[in-house]
């Protein structure tokens, strides 16, 4: 079975600096998903940013990056010039291409603080 | 814009009553997921379904059961609600990508 792990329970980043979420999964396949989400205090989670595991180029979404390293099982999140609506909570997240593999499986979380 | 809605922002019931939560989403989704969200345990799925009247157990199927009577709504049910089934939950859908769209949440507490 695969696991999530953020190994950060809470992050704090100033306004306009940079921070980066880590997180860490476990796996046995060679062709999957990892995903990034963020959940506002609103409560309704919002995609961030998607990784497909066969492509080597690190998504990009605005401030908003990653670093996919395959081979470490390592899947971290970075935030450039933060911003006070960054503050959330943050999931990582892993499904398998597998089409039996219909699920998302998480991470524990890392609640993000922007201090202004 | 895709949107899962679901009944109930906060909901708060009496051990041993039977609960309904329901979502309903309006873009002809196939996949619809429950999940529950608990401090430091992050999403953890309860059910999903992947078509009408399909229905598979997720990692923490014990003491809910769900229905999907029609493609746009998935109803998560309590049998019996207890201390320990506190807790927020989200429903979530997706369609044929990968992206997977969220409900705003239900708080439930149960006393």
């Amino acid at each position: 079975a695969q696991t999530v792990t953020q190994s950060q329970p809470e992050m704090s980043v100033q306004e306009a600096e940079t921070v980066t979420l880590s997180c860490t999964y476990d796996t046995s396949e060679s062709d999957y998903y990892l995903f990034w989400y963020k959940q506002p205090p609103s409560r309704q989670m919002i995609l961030v940013i998607r990784q497909e595991a066969y492509k080597q180029q690190n998504a990009t979404e605005n401030r908003f990056s990653v670093n996919f390293q395959k081979a470490a099982k390592s899947f971290s999140l970075k935030i450039s010039d933060s911003q006070l609506g960054d503050a959330a909570m943050y999931f990582c997240a892993y499904r398998s291409a597998n089409n039996a593999g219909n699920m998302l499986t998480f991470g524990g979380g890392t609640r993000l603080m922007v201090k202004p | 814009d895709v949107k899962v809605t679901q009944s109930s922002r906060y909901l708060v019931k009496r051990t041993g009553e039977k609960v309904f939560l329901e979502c309903v989403q309006d873009m002809d989704h196939e996949n619809m997921f429950w999940y529950r969200q608990d401090p430091g345990l992050g999403l953890r799925l309860i059910y999903f379904s992947y078509d009408v009247k399909m229905k598979e157990k997720g990692d923490i199927p014990e003491g809910y059961s769900v229905s999907r009577e029609k493609k746009e709504r998935f109803s998560l049910i309590l049998e019996s609600a207890s201390t320990n089934q506190t807790s927020m939950y989200l429903c979530a859908s997706r369609g044929p990508g990968s992206k997977q769209y969220f409900g705003p949440g239900t708080r439930l507490t149960v006393t």
